[in-house]
């Protein structure tokens, strides 16, 4: 059980287009996810809080409306990186919070970005 | 303000042998520890937690750590490290004090096992 899944694992796109990551809890239901990012060989850094039916909640220094983030149901957190740069080329990590379990976190495989 | 220090970015054991890998923390409150396993090109996966229970955690795989308030640590140990406990290990503290229960994470232990 408590499984979280990552849709794409990697993908590969141009400068200027957007690309939609999809973040799923498989058997259980997720009022908050979080999404982050990592640098290689670096650690993991919160990007924001994302809450179902409600606006995300975004780290101090990352764009709100570059990482667009939906959180739409309880199984189901997008986030939607727009108009991506190279720069935009990482590592993306999202987790569930169980709704009846609030001190656990369960990650995702991770979303490889490249942006040529 | 909480915070979370691993005092080595690679550690290097051989087989058999015990692992040691070091945390600190920095927390306003009483905070929910975790030790979580970064293999290469998997997800992250829980060690083991501490919330206020009992201060020696067990995990999976044979590692434990243990809470220790006045030295402000939660060390994770393995008496005998094994070839598939290679990979990067995250110390991570809960910020609980927001509400939001976010994570922060150390900046990562690199562990190879060496035959």
């Amino acid at each position: 059980g408590a499984v979280v899944s990552q849709h794409p694992s990697r993908v590969i796109c141009k400068s200027g287009t957007s690309v939609k990551i999809e973040c799923r809890s498989l058997d259980f239901q997720a009022t908050t996810m979080f999404w982050y990012r990592q640098f290689p060989k670096k650690s993991l850094m919160l990007m924001a809080t994302s809450n179902e039916g409600s606006k995300a909640t975004y780290e101090q220094g990352v764009e709100k409306d570059k990482f667009l983030i939906n959180h739409a149901s309880l199984t189901l957190s997008t986030l939607t990186v727009t108009s991506a740069h190279p720069e935009d080329s990482s590592f993306y990590i999202c987790s569930a919070r169980p709704t009846e379990a609030q001190e656990t976190q369960y990650f995702g495989p991770g979303t490889r970005l490249l942006v040529l | 303000a909480q915070s979370v220090t691993q005092l080595d970015s690679h550690v290097s054991v051989s087989e058999g042998t015990p692992v040691l890998l070091r945390c600190n923390y920095s927390s306003s409150y009483s905070p929910s520890l975790f030790w979580y396993v970064q293999h290469p090109n998997k997800g992250l996966q829980l060690l083991l937690k501490y919330t206020s229970a009992a201060t020696l955690v067990k995990g999976i795989n044979g590692f434990e750590a243990e809470f220790k308030k006045s030295e402000t640590s939660f060390h994770l140990t393995k008496p005998s490290a094994h070839m598939s406990d290679a990979a990067e290990y995250f110390c991570v503290v809960s910020l609980s004090d927001t509400g939001r229960r976010a994570l922060t994470f150390g900046s990562g232990t690199r562990l190879q096992v060496q035959p």
